[in-house]
């Protein structure tokens, strides 16, 4: 159990463009969703937490106008990075819970690598 | 401030025992994730430590001494497969989760 899913797996998108990444909990309702950025031999690094039904707490120095969270239902979060730039390739990881704070075990999806040229 | 300090890179040899170290300083501790990371993939759950001690799981081990803020992961019986980066993690007094930036694990042959 406990299955989280991500989509897409990679993309490669022209610079200005956006991308949508979507994560899904697949055999759980997820109260709490987490997308994290991940840079080359890098720890990862949380962007935001997001709460169903409301908006998302953005961590310091992460732009919230720029990488846009949706939390719409308990099983699907969507991560939007607008006016994508190279600087914004990463490979960016989501995961999810079903408690409403980190302290409960998070199920990681398996990522999206996405390249901005 | 928060920090949490793992060696960036290891190397042991196959069959033989490795253990990875994690010191942190949190406001406030609520437990303590160990997971394994593979090179392109998301980290996979290992373990998770709230009291003090030793939890074993299979070739895992892990342990927690909350007085000096500090655990270990324990790999036992190394296979060419363990080789992965793997990342302790804190949960603080807020219950966010603090991450280390990860022991990269090669195993040679």
């Amino acid at each position: 159990g406990a299955v989280v899913s991500q989509h897409p797996s990679w993309v490669i998108c022209k610079s200005g463009t956006s991308v949508k990444i979507e994560c899904r909990s697949l055999d759980f309702q997820a109260t709490t969703m987490f997308w994290y950025r991940q840079f080359p031999k890098q720890s990862l690094m949380l962007m935001a937490t997001s709460n169903e039904g409301s908006k998302a707490t953005y961590e310091q120095g992460v732009e919230k106008d720029k990488f846009l969270i949706n939390h719409a239902s308990l099983t699907l979060s969507t991560l939007t990075v607008t006016s994508a730039h190279p600087e914004d390739s990463s490979f960016y990881i989501c995961s999810a819970s079903p408690g409403t704070s980190g302290f409960n075990e998070q199920f990681f999806g398996p990522g999206t690598r996405l390249t901005v040229l | 401030g928060q920090n949490i300090d793992q060696p960036t890179e290891m190397t042991a040899t196959e069959g033989a025992i490795v253990q990875i170290n994690c010191t942190y300083q949190t406001s406030g501790f609520n437990g303590l994730f160990w997971y394994q990371q593979h090179a392109g993939e998301a980290p996979t759950f290992l373990s998770y430590n709230v009291l003090d001690g030793l939890e074993e799981k299979g070739r895992f081990s892990s342990f927690l001494s909350r007085s000096k803020g500090y655990s270990y992961l324990l790999l036992k019986e190394l296979q060419m497969k363990d080789s992965a980066s793997y990342l302790c993690a804190v949960v603080d007094s807020n219950y966010q989760l603090i991450w280390g930036a990860g022991t990269k694990l090669i195993i040679k042959p």
